[in-house]
C-alpha cells in the first residue's frame, strides 16, 4: 500500500488532455515539492515535472504539474501515442525522512 | 555526459546476499546523492535508501534498516547496494539514481532474481 494514491490507470484519445491524480498527507505533498516521473516500458523512469511545475530540458510544454493542500495532478495535454507510459509521483515525506512514490498510473493513448 | 552504469544481471538463492555496483561518470561523483529505488516485475517504484558519496552518511526506508547496505569506493566513482537474507519477494529490477528526490539521472537497472 503506498503513502500516496494514485489511479491505477487512465486513458484518452490522441490531442484530448488528461489529468493523473496524487493524494498524500501532510507530511508530505502537504508540505514538499511533487515530482512526476515518466517510465516507459523496459526502460529507467525519466524526470518530467520537479519542484514547482519546472519541467527538464527535452520535456514539452505539453506536461505540467500542479498542487492543492495535500493532493498533486498530472495535466498532459494534446495526447499523443508516445505518451503511453507508467506515470508516477514522487515527494519527500517528513514523517518518514525519505522520499515516497505514488503506486503509478498506467496511461493508455486510445 | 553524465552516466551511472551498474553491474549485470544476477541470480541467488534465498538466504544468499547480493551487492549491485553503480559507476558513475561525467560529472564529480562526491557532489550529489545516490539513491536506490527498486521495482518488482509489475508493480511500482519502492525507495530503499540514499547516500552522501562525500561524507559516506546512509538512510534507509524503514522496510530495508539492517538488511540493506549501502557503500561507496569514491576512488572508483562507484556506489554499491548489499541486499542481505534475501528473499524471493526481493526479486526485482534495482536502480541507482542521482540526487535526493529529484532523479535527473538514472542507471540502467540490474535484475536480482531470488530463486532456489
Amino acid at each position: 500500500q503506498s503513502v500516496l494514491t494514485q489511479p491505477p490507470s487512465a486513458s484518452g484519445t490522441p490531442g484530448q488532455r488528461v489529468t493523473i491524480s496524487c493524494s498524500g498527507s501532510s507530511s508530505n505533498i502537504g508540505s514538499n515539492y511533487v515530482y512526476w516521473y515518466q517510465q516507459l516500458p523496459g526502460t529507467a523512469p525519466k524526470l518530467l515535472i520537479y519542484r514547482k511545475n519546472q519541467r527538464p530540458s527535452g520535456v514539452p510544454d505539453r506536461f505540467s504539474g500542479s498542487k492543492s493542500g495535500t493532493s498533486a495532478s498530472l495535466a498532459i495535454s494534446g495526447l499523443r501515442s508516445e505518451d503511453e507510459a507508467d506515470y508516477y509521483c514522487a515527494v519527500w515525506d517528513d514523517s518518514l525522512s525519505g522520499p515516497v512514490f505514488g503506486g503509478g498510473t498506467k496511461l493508455t493513448v486510445l | 555526459q553524465v552516466q551511472l552504469v551498474q553491474s549485470g544481471a544476477e541470480v541467488r538463492k534465498p538466504g544468499a546476499s547480493v551487492k549491485v555496483s553503480c559507476k558513475a561518470s561525467g560529472y564529480t561523483f562526491t557532489s550529489y546523492d545516490i539513491n536506490w529505488v527498486r521495482q518488482a516485475t509489475g508493480q511500482g517504484l519502492e525507495w530503499m535508501g540514499w547516500m552522501n558519496p562525500n561524507s559516506g552518511n546512509t538512510g534507509y526506508a524503514q522496510k530495508f534498516q539492517g538488511r540493506v547496505t549501502i557503500t561507496r569506493n569514491t576512488s572508483i566513482s562507484t556506489a554499491y547496494m548489499e541486499v542481505s537474507s534475501l528473499r524471493s519477494e526481493d526479486t526485482a529490477v534495482y536502480y541507482c539514481a542521482r540526487g535526493r528526490i529529484e532523479y535527473t539521472y538514472w542507471g540502467q537497472g540490474t535484475l536480482v532474481t531470488v530463486s532456489s
